[in-house]
């Protein structure tokens, strides 16, 4: 499986655009990027998915470059309420075989202030 | 949909007993996860189920067993608790299945206190 690194955190201001980094520089060809966001005592919650260039969904944008050796989770306009630890996960979709092995690293814990 | 629902929220055990984690999903999903998280660490994976009747090993399957009779259950099961086993336990179900993509449902977790 892939290895991912990203920064253990992260300080923002509401209103302002966040951009994690997540760096998977052995990522294998049947590889998917997955985020997660997770709030302290809840589990994590599924954000946003991509395998390639860029996804958007109502909460986020995924930009992954050509080399897919990174990739960029950003959040428009962060609020108090996108305080949490944000975690990147790289690894094959079930369907591929061999179940779901995704590990969670110890994530991005982005914190938002006034 | 009451989506991934985990029994109890709260357990204190002493060293030896035993006890077992309940999980139930109502999405009719075929995989489910268990993980562990410890005190500002990220999941790993204990056991995982791909469909009733089939599970494998995760990355910390030791002192852990499972059993999927059902698509919506998936218990965990600690025989002899020790103290390393104290963590916030969670359960995940998700397709396999989705051609476009994968996600995780989360149940609200188990925390659990070895004594």
């Amino acid at each position: 499986l892939a290895k991912t690194t990203q920064p253990i955190s992260m300080d923002s201001y509401e209103g302002q655009e966040v951009n994690i980094t997540c760096s998977h520089n052995n990522i294998a060809t049947n590889d998917y990027i997955t985020w997660y966001q997770q709030f302290p005592s809840q589990g994590p919650r599924f954000i946003i998915q991509g395998y390639k260039t860029k996804v958007t969904n109502e909460v986020a944008s995924l930009f992954i470059p050509a080399d897919r050796k990174s990739s960029t989770l950003s959040l428009p306009r962060v609020s108090l309420s996108d305080t949490a630890v944000y975690y990147c996960l790289v690894g094959p979709l079930p369907y591929t075989g061999g179940g779901n092995k995704l590990t969670f690293g110890t994530g991005t814990q982005l914190k938002v202030e006034l | 949909n009451a989506g991934v629902t985990q029994t109890p929220k709260f357990r204190i055990l002493k060293i030896g007993q035993s006890m077992t984690l309940q999980c139930t999903q109502d999405m009719n999903h075929n995989y489910m996860y268990w993980y562990r998280q410890d005190p500002g660490m990220g999941l790993k994976l204990i056991y995982y189920s791909v469909g009733a009747g089939i599970t494998d090993k995760g990355e910390v399957p030791n002192g852990y067993n499972v059993s999927r009779s059902t698509t919506e259950d998936f218990p965990l099961r600690l025989e002899l608790a020790a103290p390393s086993q104290t963590s916030v336990y969670f359960c995940a179900s998700g397709t396999g299945l989705d051609l476009s993509g994968e996600k995780l449902f989360f149940g609200s977790g188990t925390q659990l206190s070895v004594l």
